[in-house]
């Protein structure tokens, strides 16, 4: 039974340019959420997703990010015209259900903006 | 928003040692988290505590919800060089699409 998956593990961007991350959640899991942790930080919920809809964005970036959770496909989290300050690990994590239910954790996407 | 204070920000350990760690919040939280991070990887679940004064092991961990509610603590007994790595409490209040994490606590092996 394979875990949450994200890729690429590893993303450079120079300044301007377009980030997409892509997360796939565990097998039967409807229930995706996306975390950024800074070096030598905890992490930072950004927006909760269940499939084709945005349910909880209150820690988005009001500008440039942008989530989705297509009815097929990955979860995909977007950063238009990254900056330096975007460089941190994005985690995606996955429950089955809403709420009360553990999130499984995926091992991250680092994403370098030079 | 919530905040989690968790202390130690560092601690080394010998093997064989006791570790302590606690996360404090200043609100009510509902459920009470405790993983761990290798570098390079996502976060680990190791206990999961759902109800006030639980006190709850998985192996050498133990973990207790505090019954105020507002702090939980982590402890590993007789370390062994694979804990080494970072520990997050992490808290799930109202909203329990969210998990608000504490800053970490690294555990670092004595030279």
């Amino acid at each position: 039974n394979a875990g949450v998956m994200q890729n690429p593990r590893h993303l450079v961007r120079r300044r301007g340019q377009e980030a997409r991350l892509r997360c796939s959640p565990m097998k039967g899991h409807s229930h995706v959420y996306w975390y950024r942790q800074l070096p030598e930080e905890g992490l930072k919920f950004m927006v909760y997703l269940q499939k084709e809809n945005i349910i909880d964005e209150s820690g988005m970036p009001k500008e440039r990010f942008s989530a989705e959770f297509p009815k097929e496909g990955p979860s995909i989290l977007r950063i238009q015209q990254v900056v330096r300050g975007d460089s941190a690990a994005y985690f995606c994590a996955s429950s089955p259900l809403q709420g009360g239910e553990t999130q499984y954790f995926g091992p991250g996407t680092r994403l370098l903006v030079l | 928003g919530q905040q989690l204070n968790q202390s130690p920000q560092s601690m080394f350990i010998q093997e064989g040692e006791d570790v302590s760690m606690n996360c404090t919040s200043s609100s009510i939280f509902n459920t009470w988290l405790w993983y761990k991070q290798d570098p390079g990887e996502g976060p680990v679940l190791l206990i999961a505590l759902y109800k006030a004064g639980e006190l709850t092991s998985n192996g050498r961990l133990t973990a207790q919800f505090g019954t105020t509610r507002k702090d939980s603590f982590l402890n590993i007994s007789a370390s062994i060089p694979s804990d080494v790595g970072i520990y997050f409490c992490a808290g799930q209040g109202a909203a329990v699409n969210k998990l608000t994490f504490g800053g970490g606590t690294r555990v670092l092996v004595k030279p």
